[in-house]
């Protein structure tokens, strides 16, 4: 069982930056598993926001970027507002038609 | 414009069957690769199937032998047959799009439906 791990927390300043990131519990994660970013807030849809490790879905702004730092995915929020203040998710793709998202991290802008 | 909206969902008993639908609009199903995404209450999202234009089928573990998905082109509406209902089951369903460019896929989800809610009741 592929375990996707993702920070389960985190709190950033209004107009901070703020790294996200998405991990195995062994192992690293590259482009191969094509990482993509979603955000949602309760009883919504999730948004989709980065795919293929850093292309914006259209109409995301461009304070959300996407990358591989070290072993992991990484979602950067730079100069973070009000409305940032959501559940962030990732999914990787395992191959062989299997996804596997993380747990999410619940972001408190504050 | 794509939207997708879900229907079907409901309060069924442990052990029980029940069929979700996504009706899509905007695009054909069968063009493109269908997933559903589910979200227990309080509890994060959860990849449970997709299926490829070719038609190809895969499941995470948790449903794998209970569920089915499946679609009908001529409606352009994507199912989930799910049977033996557990409680564990409990969850908003949402149908998902495949992003794709062009013909690449970049196995990701671009658009997303509201979701619809079952209840396994024990």
């Amino acid at each position: 069982q592929t375990v996707v791990t993702q920070e389960p927390s985190f709190s950033v300043s209004p107009g901070g930056t703020v790294t996200l990131t998405c991990g195995f519990r062994s192992g690293s994660v590259s482009t191969s598993y094509y990482p993509s970013w979603y955000q949602q807030t309760p009883g919504q849809a999730p948004r989709t926001l980065i795919y293929s490790t850093n292309t914006r879905s259209s109409g995301v702004p461009d304070r959300f970027s996407g990358s591989i730092l070290g072993n992991k995915a990484a979602l950067t929020i730079t100069g973070a507002q009000a409305d940032d203040e959501s559940d962030y998710y990732c999914v990787l793709y395992m191959g062989s038609g299997i996804w596997v998202f993380g747990g999410g991290t619940k972001l408190t802008v504050l | 414009e794509v939207q997708l909206v879900e229907s079907g969902g409901g309060l069924i008993q442990s052990g029980g069957s029940l069929r979700l639908s996504c009706s899509a609009s905007g695009f054909s199903v069968s063009s493109n690769y269908m997933s559903w995404v589910r979200q227990a209450p309080g509890k994060g999202l959860e990849w449970v199937s997709v299926i490829f234009s070719g038609g190809g089928t895969y499941y995470a573990d948790s449903v794998k032998g209970r569920f089915t998905i499946s679609r009908d082109s001529s409606k352009n509406i994507l199912y989930l047959q799910m049977n033996s209902l557990r409680a564990e089951d409990t969850a908003v369903y949402h149908c998902a799009r495949g992003g794709l460019t062009g013909s690449r896929a970049h196995y990701y989800f671009d658009y997303w439906g509201r979701g619809t809610l079952v209840t396994v009741s024990s």
